[in-house]
């Protein structure tokens, strides 16, 4: 079965302390993958996808790396904006629809 | 319209009492899913549509759940004999086929 688990579950930070969030995955056949952000009362929304490891993709002060176990989200020089529910799931085989992790909630106080 | 557009955004409803969702996806995006978020959980794949193909329905996790979608737009999330374990947020999503869809606002299903 298809895991995706991500740390921490919650993470504060100060504007423009630079962090990591972490998900590790389990699966029989990565086919991508993605990174979403979700505002409380919203959907997600789509921010990376990544395919094979060494691959990075960036986006303002967000860089998505994913290794052959595991992809990180690194935030730089964060700032309030930013603060929301952050998201990781895998395609996997056959499969046509994603599998997510629990999310790490990101606070950046001011 | 300009995104994927669901309905009502919140439903409370009595335990035992049949619901449905409604799911305006994007024009012309052929691939729809719908997936539920528990609190303080991840999405939980529910079932997806692609065209005309024979839905996947194996992320429903009883038979008192079904969907439908209607002329290849219009989808319909159908809850009967509603439990309170039901209560969660029923996201709908749509894509042009790749998984990176664009995900409606959501319906929180609260059972009392």
């Amino acid at each position: 079965e298809d895991q995706v688990t991500q740390s921490p579950e919650a993470l504060r930070l100060q504007e423009g302390e630079s962090s990591s969030l972490n998900c590790s995955y389990t699966v029989s056949g990565l086919r991508g993958l993605f990174w979403y952000r979700q505002d409380p009362g919203k959907g997600p929304e789509f921010l990376f996808t990544l395919y094979s490891a060494g691959e990075e993709k960036e986006k303002e002060r967000l860089k998505a790396t994913l290794t052959k176990k595991e992809s990180f989200l690194h935030i730089t020089a964060p700032k309030p904006e930013d603060s929301a529910t952050y998201l990781c799931a895998v395609q996997a085989g056959s499969a046509r629809q994603l599998t997510f992790g629990s999310g790490t909630q990101l606070t950046v106080l001011p | 319209g300009a995104g994927v557009s669901q309905s009502p955004s919140n439903k409370v409803t009595e335990k035992g009492k049949d619901v449905e969702l409604r799911c305006d996806p994007i024009s012309g995006h052929t691939a729809l899913y719908w997936y539920r978020q528990s609190l303080g959980q991840g999405l939980e794949f529910l079932i997806y549509f692609q065209g005309n193909s024979a839905p996947d329905k194996s992320g429903l996790p009883s038979d008192r759940f079904s969907a439908e979608r209607t002329g290849g737009s219009v989808s319909t999330l159908t809850i009967q004999r509603t439990q309170q374990e039901d209560s969660a947020v029923y996201l709908c999503a749509s894509s042009l086929g790749q998984p990176q869809a664009f995900f409606g606002q959501g319906t929180r299903l609260t059972v009392v």
